[in-house]
């Protein structure tokens, strides 16, 4: 248990569905990311939150759409989605501290996401 | 970003060390090395990390060159639990929430 709280743990969709993935941290962390991880490849960041901004957004389509109503709380919203979207979604959590060079994130255990 | 270069696979026998190398000759000095490592389908999970000082906590120790352009992850009694993809991440100092860009990594298969 990492305190990172992520649902659904599985999910099949059509790719006229819309879906929402969640994610919910317990840390009392200032920041929150999105990460998508393909079949066999390395994991790609797609979303920055700080203090419920988005800071850095990684050339995402627009088909995923992020919210952050709080710094505890992450969702990614997904509407006509295409089979190259299957893959896992991890969410990640980190307190970040202003000076600091560390930067630990607590992974939660993903959303395995398959797109017919 | 300093990028990182690590083996693709490793073995190692349960109870013995396993020892993964990790070269970042490009390392700028106020960038620090993270160890995470994911088992398979869970999420990435931390390990250690340092700047320049040797490192040891209860899950492993990191061993940074002095020139700091390679380290090494030891698990000083590795079990078959710690098969996973080992990532040695080299993370660029910004001050605020900032990326960790994973490669490939190691994967270590730990047998019995």
């Amino acid at each position: 248990e990492t305190g990172v709280t992520q649902t659904p743990r599985h999910l099949v969709m059509g790719m006229t569905n819309k879906k929402s993935l969640k994610c919910e941290q317990h840390l009392g962390h200032n920041a929150m990311y999105w990460y998508k991880q393909s079949a066999k490849k390395p994991l790609e960041l797609m979303f920055v939150y700080n203090f419920k901004e988005q800071t850095e957004n990684n050339s995402v389509p627009s088909r995923f759409s992020p919210e952050c109503p709080n710094s505890s709380h992450l969702f990614l919203h997904l509407h006509t989605l295409q089979p190259e979207d299957s893959a896992l979604y991890l969410c990640a959590s980190s307190q970040e501290t202003s000076g600091s060079g560390r930067n630990i994130q607590y992974f939660g255990a993903g959303t395995r996401l398959s797109v017919l | 970003d300093a990028k990182t270069t690590q083996p693709p696979s490793m073995d190692c026998a349960e109870g013995r060390a396993a020892n993964l190398p990790c070269n970042h000759s490009t390392i700028s000095g106020n960038e620090y090395v993270y160890w995470y490592r994911q088992i398979h389908s869970q999420g990435p999970q931390y390990i250690i990390h340092g700047l320049k000082n040797n490192e040891t906590n209860e899950m492993a120790s990191l061993i940074i060159t002095e020139d700091r352009k390679s380290s090494t992850l030891i698990l000083p009694h590795a079990t078959l639990r710690d098969t996973a993809v080992y990532y040695c991440i080299v993370r660029p100092y910004t001050g605020t929430a900032s990326k960790l860009t994973f490669g490939t990594g190691t994967r270590l298969q730990v047998t019995l």
